[in-house]
């Protein structure tokens, strides 16, 4: 079965400093890695995603994130965070079973302090 | 539309009472996907639908759950004889097509409250 982990409940990060969110994926094929982001009383909203090729995929807001194969890593990264950027930050995978659902992980939340 | 819609916002109901639900996909996706979203953030699968037809039902709790999606209205879920555990936010998703590789994008959301 495909699952995904986020081992941080949250992460702090200061305004203007990189910030890192993990992601960790366990699939038995190809991997199809996604992230989206969850602003308070909003749904939502995708971010980027990893299906085949470069290993550093850029999304939407700045954000970009690496696969890593021999890791099982899908860490979400912005070079220089923004204060908007505080929200809670989902990674996903699509199931690999007829009916293709995302499976998410539990959820980041990032506060980025001015 | 461009936008997955939903309505309404925020839905209190009565424990025992009805609870309906809609979603209007993105203008020209086929499939449209519930979720449930419950304390501590953790996702439920529900159902997913390719147009009108049921593609995957697996997460559905067959005996008060149930979903529709009819041609030139929005889709729907409907929960009879709500419960306590009932309460969540329900989100839809719609994609263009089914691959595993198609980006699901998401609506925002049905505040359940259940009383």
């Amino acid at each position: 079965a495909q699952s995904v982990a986020q081992p941080e409940d949250q992460v702090n990060v200061a305004e203007g400093n990189p910030l890192t969110v993990k992601c960790t994926y366990s699939v038995s094929g190809n991997p199809y890695l996604f992230w989206y982001v969850q602003y308070p009383n909003r749904g939502l909203q995708f971010l980027l995603k990893y299906i085949t090729g470069d290993n550093l995929v850029k999304g939407s807001y700045g954000f970009e994130a690496e696969f890593n194969k021999s890791q099982t890593s899908f860490h979400l990264k912005k070079p220089s965070a923004l204060v908007s950027d505080s929200a809670l930050y989902f990674c996903a995978v699509r199931d690999d079973t007829g009916g293709f659902k995302t499976i998410f992980g539990a959820g980041t939340r990032l506060f980025v302090k001015a | 539309g461009e936008e997955v819609a939903q309505t309404p916002k925020h839905l209190v109901r009565g424990e025992g009472q009805k609870a309906k639900l809609y979603c209007a996909p993105i203008k020209g996706h086929s499939y449209v996907f519930w979720y449930q979203q419950v304390l501590k953030n953790e996702f439920k699968f529900l159902i997913s639908f390719q147009n009108e037809n049921v593609f995957d039902e697996t997460g559905m709790p067959k005996e008060r759950f149930s979903a529709k999606c009819l041609p030139n209205s929005p889709c729907s879920l409907e929960i009879q004889a709500t419960k306590l555990e009932d309460s969540a936010v329900y989100f839809c998703a719609s994609s263009q097509s089914n691959g595993r590789t198609d980006t699901q994008y998401f609506g925002p959301g049905t505040r359940l409250t259940v009383l």
